[in-house]
């Protein structure tokens, strides 16, 4: 029951680099979420997915991209890496339900030089 | 003013101490309430989930809200050294998707 996978789990980049962050859920979710976590600044959501088919941005989208590529997985881009985007980044996903919490991943750290 | 507050910490109690976390929040809207805990390193995991107001209680964990005041509690009894971790509220209007998040109380819990 593996829940949801990140991968990878550490990545550094150097500045203007491009790369994908892989997010996959084996729990049949409709929703899914992108998160980065910096010290002092909370869990900030940067995208959402509320079903398959359909993206949204959240509190910090800019500099990202994403793709929901089938319900089970959920991809975000880096197009042109900045040191400001260093951070860990969190895949969540959930059922749907407003009652329901959210399945977090392990987590990928991110440093861009 | 954000819509949930959480004092940072760390809070460090002794083992087998009462330890109380805290949230306020300015929505009166929110209606489910959550407790997560976040090991160093690791991502998010439930802990808690309460709707409306009340107790709801999970062995050592109690969580409580007052929506009239709007205040959410998390209580742990007989702290414990594994115990030690970020501890992260969060909040979601019914029929919305996505939760919000305090910034979570880092407790630790000394043997």
């Amino acid at each position: 029951n593996a829940g949801v996978t990140q991968t990878p789990k550490f990545q550094v980049l150097k500045t203007g680099q491009s790369m994908t962050l892989q997010c996959a859920q084996d729990m049949n979710h409709n929703s899914m979420y992108w998160y980065r976590q910096d010290p002092g600044m909370g869990l900030r959501l940067i995208y959402y997915s509320a079903s398959e088919g359909t993206t949204d941005k959240g509190e910090v989208p800019n500099g990202y991209n994403v793709s929901r590529l089938n319900k089970r997985e959920f991809s975000l881009r880096l197009e042109s890496a900045a040191p400001s985007q260093t951070s860990v980044y969190f895949c969540a996903s959930t059922t749907g339900d407003s009652n329901y919490g959210y399945t977090f991943g392990s987590g990928t750290r991110l440093t861009v030089v | 003013q954000k819509e949930v507050e959480q004092d940072p910490g760390p809070l460090s109690v002794p083992e087998g101490a009462i330890v109380s976390l805290n949230c306020t929040y300015s929505n009166s809207a929110f209606q489910y309430f959550m407790w997560y805990r976040q090991y160093s390193r690791k991502g998010p995991e439930l802990l808690m989930y309460t709707y409306s107001s009340g107790n709801k209680e999970d062995g050592r964990f109690t969580a409580q809200v007052d929506k009239s005041s709007k205040y959410i509690s998390l209580f742990i009894r007989d702290s414990q050294p594994s115990d030690s971790a970020t501890y992260l509220c969060a909040m979601i209007i019914s029929g919305y998707s996505t939760l919000t998040f305090g910034k979570g109380t880092m407790l630790l819990v000394s043997p």
